[in-house]
């Protein structure tokens, strides 16, 4: 199995765009996660679906985000429009119980 | 509101210098305590999972302990290439489901031949 695959890998764009962050789970699993990562702030659970249902989006930190799973095998991030405050790096996971795979994440530069 | 705090925040040892992580936590019941390991420009791998006091579980040089408001991760002889961040997370009981962990900031490990 190829793990949890994110795209891009990086992504650097200006201050107001519309950004777009994508994810595919692990094939299978059927709880899917979006954690973002900065120095100051460690791991921060954004959102997590399960069964294709987002469950919990309190970590969302403003209407700016929103988050989709259309499917089972993908799910997408988006930031519109975006602040030089949400540059970090945002991880997606999936689980099939309650070890939690991650991606390789997305390095967000908002300039 | 569920915390974990992990100290110390960077630990730099001697290759072969055995030493202890901590993770102290606050959670509205523990349905899990999580030990990830994360290697720079990569996602956290998972380690082990506790589930009550006095467990205790092992991998290679590493041993993960619980009580019922820390946890240890010790590293016995340590090697350069358990250099990495360390994580610890929580799990509430409350809820069903998948729940979300809750992370600490981690502990940044450097194991100097």
């Amino acid at each position: 199995d190829a793990g949890v695959i994110q795209s891009p890998r990086h992504e650097v764009t200006e201050m107001g765009q519309e950004v777009t962050l994508r994810c595919k789970p692990i094939s299978g699993h059927n709880s899917l996660f979006w954690y973002r990562q900065t120095m100051m702030r460690g791991l921060e659970l954004l959102i997590y679906f399960n069964n294709n249902v987002p469950i919990d989006d309190s970590g969302m930190p403003e209407d700016r985000f929103s988050a989709k799973m259309p499917n089972a095998s993908f799910s997408t991030l988006k930031i519109q429009p975006s602040e030089p405050r949400d540059s970090a790096v945002y991880f997606c996971a999936s689980s099939w119980g309650e070890k939690l795979f991650f991606g390789s994440g997305t390095q967000l530069s908002v300039l | 509101e569920d915390q974990v705090t992990q100290s110390p925040e960077a630990l730099r040892l001697q290759e072969g210098e055995s030493s202890s992580l901590n993770c102290s936590y606050t959670v509205s019941g523990l349905r899990g305590l999580f030990w990830y390991r994360q290697d720079p420009g990569k996602g956290p791998e998972f380690l082990f999972t506790l589930y009550s006091a006095g467990e205790e579980k092992e991998k290679e040089r590493l041993k993960a302990t619980l009580t019922k408001k820390e946890s240890f991760l010790h590293i016995t002889a340590p090697k350069p290439e358990d250099s990495a961040t360390y994580l610890c997370a929580v799990q509430a009981s409350s809820g069903g489901g998948a729940d979300g962990l809750t992370f600490g900031k981690g502990t940044h490990l450097i194991i100097q031949p």
